[in-house]
């Protein structure tokens, strides 16, 4: 299957953590992506993650893989009002030409 | 080389009429994806072409829709006698397809349809 499921929205003060949650179906996907959309913008790649890792550091993100459950979470740390976007989490499809599937995003609004 | 660009970046047309996108991607990738995407959910995909060829169509992707990459280089999306329906954002990636397989699609800002 192909299925990205993402909670929706999520408002969090200037200074603190955010936390968004996915879950995909393929367990054949090699890389889980997470991507920022901003108002207007096309997707940024923000990071990504091997699926034979647990868990990925890179600045200010971290990424954990529980692959036994198909869970996959981004947390900000420090969040700032530039990370005010929607955030889509992806899997590659290795039968679908590594094609991404991409969740319903996650709308994350700052409150300074 | 800028990254993927895409143009359009809008277009608004009158149901019934064609539209035509362009994407050109990053000048040493050989792989090339459209997306398309509505208002409130994820990108989904319409289509793949590894350098001219296009390897693979989403049923999304009606008799309406068709897609070219002559060259290998840019390519077109075009959509004939357009819907309602069809009011999405176009997006349009790059990947080098190295060693079989990409971290980092790339992705342009997308083109914005509105049909009325």
């Amino acid at each position: 299957g192909e299925d990205v499921e993402q909670s929706l929205f999520l408002s969090v003060r200037e200074g603190d953590s955010s936390v968004i949650n996915c879950t995909y179906t393929d367990s054949s996907s090699t890389y889980l992506y997470w991507y920022k959309q901003e108002p207007g913008a096309g997707l940024q790649l923000l990071t990504y993650i091997f699926s034979n890792m647990d868990m990925k550091q890179d600045q200010r993100l971290t990424v954990l893989l529980n692959k036994k459950d198909k869970h996959l979470s981004l947390r900000i740390a420090d969040t700032q009002t530039g990370d005010s976007a929607i955030y889509f989490c992806a899997e590659t499809l290795r039968r679908g030409n590594n094609r991404l599937a991409f969740g319903k995003g996650n709308q994350v609004v700052v409150i300074p | 080389d800028t990254g993927v660009s895409q143009d359009p970046r809008h277009k608004i047309t009158k149901r019934g009429q064609n539209v035509t996108f362009r994407c050109d991607p990053i000048s040493e990738h050989n792989r090339l994806y459209w997306y398309r995407q509505t208002l409130g959910q994820g990108p989904e995909f319409l289509t793949y072409f590894q350098n001219e060829a296009q390897l693979e169509k989403s049923r999304l992707l009606s008799d309406r829709f068709s897609a070219e990459r002559p060259k290998g280089s840019f390519s077109t999306l075009e959509i004939q006698r357009t819907e309602q329906g069809d009011s999405a954002m176009y997006l349009c990636a790059s990947t080098t397809g190295s060693q079989g397989f990409d971290t980092e699609a790339f992705f342009g800002q997308g083109t914005r349809l509105t049909v009325v």
